[in-house]
């Protein structure tokens, strides 16, 4: 079973620039949630997507915005990249349905440095 | 609103030895799930362990296990005979069952946990 992987593994930036993270979900997962996860802090919840729909979001602005494609891939994007983005960004995959519902399986993370 | 709460930043324990982690949350939710995770240096999110609230019997995985205890709303995790690999970043988290929050993770800020030989 592949585990889900994301990419770039380091990213750096320009205040003001847009950047485009992905993932890509562990095999049989259809629903995938993005965090962001700040220095020292625990994982916040970006937002989540089932059959290539937004299904939920946290307290993020629009500038945040992502899409899922049919192969339940995801991709985070943010607009005008302010200092406070830098982060290590979390993608995690899951399954609907059944005890496995609220499993999610985390990917290695994209530390993104905004200067 | 849930929130998720650890209040030890940093525990350390010798190795073989039991440790335990505290974490408490708040919910109005009756139906919700509770999880362990842990990130070592490599930043990678490991589920440790997971717990439904609907069941009294507290979740065991090998070494690890839970004491739940829902009318205080604490989850506290035991590790026993620690190893060397246990050292890492360990989140409590939760998520509801229903409702526009549905398996929405949240996450409290993290016991830095250290095993010396």
């Amino acid at each position: 079973e592949t585990g889900v992987t994301q990419s770039p593994t380091h990213l750096i930036k320009t205040r003001g620039q847009q950047v485009t993270l992905r993932c890509s979900s562990q095999s049989g997962h259809n629903t995938v949630s993005w965090y962001q996860q700040a220095l020292g802090q625990g994982p916040q919840f970006i937002f989540q997507y089932y059959r290539e729909e937004e299904n939920g979001r946290g307290n993020f602005p629009p500038r945040f915005s992502g899409l899922q494609f049919p192969n339940y891939s995801s991709e985070l994007n943010v607009n005008a990249l302010e200092l406070d983005d830098s982060a290590l960004y979390l993608c995690a995959s899951s399954r609907t349905g059944g005890a496995r519902l609220y499993e999610q399986y985390f990917g290695p993370g994209t530390r993104l440095t905004v200067t | 609103a849930q929130t998720v709460t650890q209040s030890q930043p940093e525990m350390s324990v010798q190795e073989a030895e039991t440790v335990t982690l505290s974490c408490t949350y708040d919910t109005s939710e009756n139906n919700y799930y509770l999880f362990w995770y842990k990130q070592p240096p490599s930043r990678q999110m490991i589920l440790v362990i997971r717990q439904e609230a609907y069941k009294q019997q507290n979740a065991t995985e090998n070494r690890f296990s839970v004491n739940f205890q829902k009318a205080a709303k604490s989850f506290s995790l035991k590790i026993s005979d620690s190893q060397l690999g246990d050292t890492a970043m360990y989140f409590c988290a939760f998520t509801n069952d229903r409702g526009s929050t549905l398996g929405r993770l949240y996450f409290g800020r993290g016991t830095q946990l250290t095993v010396w030989p």
